[in-house]
């Protein structure tokens, strides 16, 4: 099975700060179509999870063009480019190139 | 509006069964992939199943530790979809998702599952 591997486990922002999340996995998420099934979800509490960016670096319907992903094979990024308090919440990369589909255990992202 | 409500979740003894349903509206569900997902008290996320549409013959993929104790399943006709969970375990405690498509879109509130004797 893949396994994602997230950093940090924890960030602590102020509000404005770029940050950055971090996602590498165990093989290469590119798929034999050319598209990485590499996508990221936010979990603001007491909510279910939320697809803020799918296939590595499109942008979900609605979600702020603050948040970019990028990457390549193994290794992804997530910006939040100027951290708003409703961005607080856990942030998870999740792959589906390959079955199982796996998730990151989570980074959180906090006011500092 | 785009709506998954998951329902059939409680408390229930090791070794029992529940069914797990989702009903779903505002987008086209009979080309959905939907899929299943979990959320365990530590806040990890661990797929489950997924269940293809028509024109890939509901093909249907499983998480290896649940294969042959849980059941994907789908009808068209009711926007729906179904998980049979039987054996439970108390590791399954968690709450359980119903999501569409295979990069996980839109997601259902979830319906808590309780394992425990």
């Amino acid at each position: 099975d893949i396994v994602l591997t997230q950093t940090p486990p924890t960030l602590s922002a102020t509000i404005g700060q770029s940050v950055s999340i971090s996602c590498r996995s165990s093989q290469s998420l590119l798929h034999s179509n050319g598209i990485t099934y590499l996508n990221w979800l936010i979990q603001r509490p007491g909510q279910p999870p939320q697809l803020l960016i799918y296939f590595l670096s499109r942008l979900e319907s609605g979600v702020p063009n603050r948040f970019t992903g990028s990457g390549s094979g193994t290794d992804f990024t997530l910006k939040i480019s100027g951290v708003e308090a409703d961005d607080l919440g856990f942030y998870y990369c999740v792959q589906s190139t390959h079955i199982p589909y796996t998730f990151g255990p989570g980074t959180k992202l906090e006011l500092k | 509006e785009v709506q998954l409500v998951e329902t059939g979740g409680g408390l229930v003894q090791p070794g029992n069964s529940l069914k797990l349903s989702c009903a779903t509206s505002g987008f086209t569900f009979s080309t959905a992939w939907m899929n299943w997902i979990r959320q365990t008290p530590g806040k990890r996320l661990e797929w489950l199943a997924q269940i293809e549409d028509k024109s890939n013959n509901y093909f249907i993929s499983y998480l290896e530790s649940v294969k042959g104790r849980f059941t994907i399943s789908r009808d068209d006709s009711k926007s729906s979809v179904y998980l049979q969970m039987n054996n439970l375990k108390e590791e399954d405690t968690a709450i359980y998702y119903c999501t569409a498509s295979s990069w996980f879109a839109y997601w259902g509130q979830g319906t808590l599952v309780t394992v425990s004797s």
